[in-house]
């Protein structure tokens, strides 16, 4: 069974600090990990990773994959108020099965409460 | 553009009436259709998921089904609720092709409260 463990559950920070956010995972034939950030309602994409060491970076978010030892790291520097969600990793395993083999399975995710 | 709809944003139904939540897509064909469940305090848990028409897999045992009666078109339903149902239903839909585009795109969800 595929699995995805995201840490720490909830994290409070103020404005202007940097903020890791984890995620590890066992998933069967590993094709791409995610990032998304959910806010209220919708979860929004934020990045896609499928090659190890490979950072990809958007504005103050960046995150990067180590496929050896199974785990994903979310960065945020200079932290905002509106970077306040809930953020969730997602692992896609390539499974072989009669209905296709293309699903997400998603971890907890990781409250973010930025004080102003 | 594609577009994805969901409906209703809140449901409050009494135990042991009937459930239909509609999601529909616009704007591609032939996507994968997700239902999930975001109960309070826990991830989002893949209820089924569809590859096409009629094509319906379910991930865990549960109160629920699902449907695919037209490409674009994914309904979540039940006979009879329990309080257990009680949560945030998200629809969701990626393109089946690639791996390339595996990236889900997300309806608003629906608020479900059984009473």
């Amino acid at each position: 069974e595929d699995k995805v463990v995201q840490s720490p559950l909830s994290l409070v920070v103020h404005e202007g600090d940097t903020v890791t956010l984890n995620c590890s995972y066992e998933v069967t034939n590993f094709r791409s990990l995610l990032w998304y950030k959910q806010e209220k309602k919708a979860p929004t994409f934020l990045f896609m990773l499928t090659s190890s060491g490979i950072e990809k970076k958007s504005g103050r978010l960046s995150s990067i994959l180590d496929k050896k030892e199974l785990f994903s790291i979310l960065n945020i520097t200079a932290t905002q108020t509106g970077d306040s969600a809930v953020y969730l990793c997602a692992v896609e395993g390539h499974t072989i099965s009669n209905f296709g083999n293309e699903k997400l399975t998603f971890g907890t995710g990781t409250r973010l409460t930025i004080i102003p | 553009s594609q577009t994805i709809h969901q409906w209703p944003a809140t449901l409050v139904q009494p135990v042991g009436s009937p459930l239909s939540l509609e999601c529909t897509v616009e704007g591609t064909s032939n996507p994968n259709l997700y239902w999930y469940r975001q109960a309070a305090g826990r991830g989002l848990q893949l209820l089924f998921y569809s590859v096409g028409i009629g094509q319906i897999s379910s991930e865990v045992p549960q109160n629920l089904s699902a449907s695919r009666p037209q490409d674009r078109q994914f309904i979540l339903s039940s006979k009879k609720l329990l309080l257990s149902d009680s949560g945030f239903y998200l629809c969701a839909w990626n393109h089946g092709m690639s791996y390339l585009y595996t990236e889900a795109f997300f309806g608003q969800g629906t608020r479900l409260t059984v009473v």
